[in-house]
């Protein structure tokens, strides 16, 4: 397995633009966390499914920040519009849940620039 | 609410020396806590839990209920040892984890 993939690594965009980060979790895993990762906040839990079902969006900045899990295997992180403050990595993580370790698998996160 | 603690933002210090990396929760829940790593340019990875009493890469981490603290501790730094530790509290049926705000940990010859 190749693990956690994201997509795009890198993304620079123009304030008020629109983003959408992706996310493969590993196969068979049941829950799925977005993380946003600053300087100042370290890791912060933006949002979590267990089973395509959001548990906990109470780290979500604000309406500007969606996100959607149509199916195991895919996730999205929607920033619309986008401001420089949300400049950050964002890391999407799968776990099998705390039935197993409890154990998060990171991916390589995406790197997110608003001028 | 659950929250993690981690006072030092940088921790320096020479190859050979010890580590000490503090973390502090809260947490009304029996805790089930955690200590990641990030090294450079490397995904997140779980370092150890204290669950499972074990030492990695020479770090050991003891739960402290009285002092509601689970510092990671290493003897002899090593040069290898730099990195970004993080941390987290496992709470919930679905494994929500919470972070502290990360140590950056530096290791000088």
């Amino acid at each position: 397995d190749a693990g956690v993939i994201q997509s795009p690594r890198h993304e620079v965009t123009e304030m008020g633009q629109e983003v959408t980060l992706r996310c493969k979790p590993i196969s068979g895993h049941n829950s799925l966390f977005w993380y946003r990762q600053t300087m100042m906040r370290g890791l912060e839990l933006l949002i979590y499914f267990n089973n395509n079902v959001p548990i906990d969006d109470s780290g979500m900045p604000e309406d500007r920040f969606s996100a959607k899990m149509p199916n195991a295997s895919f996730s999205t992180l929607k920033i619309q519009p986008s401001e420089p403050r949300d400049s950050a990595v964002y890391f999407c993580a799968s776990s099998l849940g705390r039935r197993h370790t409890g154990e998060l698998f990171f991916g390589e996160g995406s790197r997110l620039t608003v001028l | 609410a659950q929250r993690v603690t981690q006072p030092e933002k940088l921790l320096s210090v020479f190859k050979g020396a010890p580590v000490e990396l503090k973390c502090n929760y809260s947490y009304s829940g029996s805790p089930e806590l955690f200590w990641y790593v990030q090294y450079s340019r490397q995904r997140l990875q779980l370092l150890l839990r204290h669950i499972s009493r074990e030492s990695i890469k020479g770090f050991t981490a003891d739960l402290n209920k009285g002092e509601t603290s689970f510092h990671l501790k290493k003897p002899f730094a090593q040069e290898e040892d730099s990195a970004m530790y993080y941390c987290a509290l496992l709470t919930g049926t679905a494994s929500k984890l919470t972070f502290g705000t990360g140590t950056r940990l530096q290791v000088t010859l």
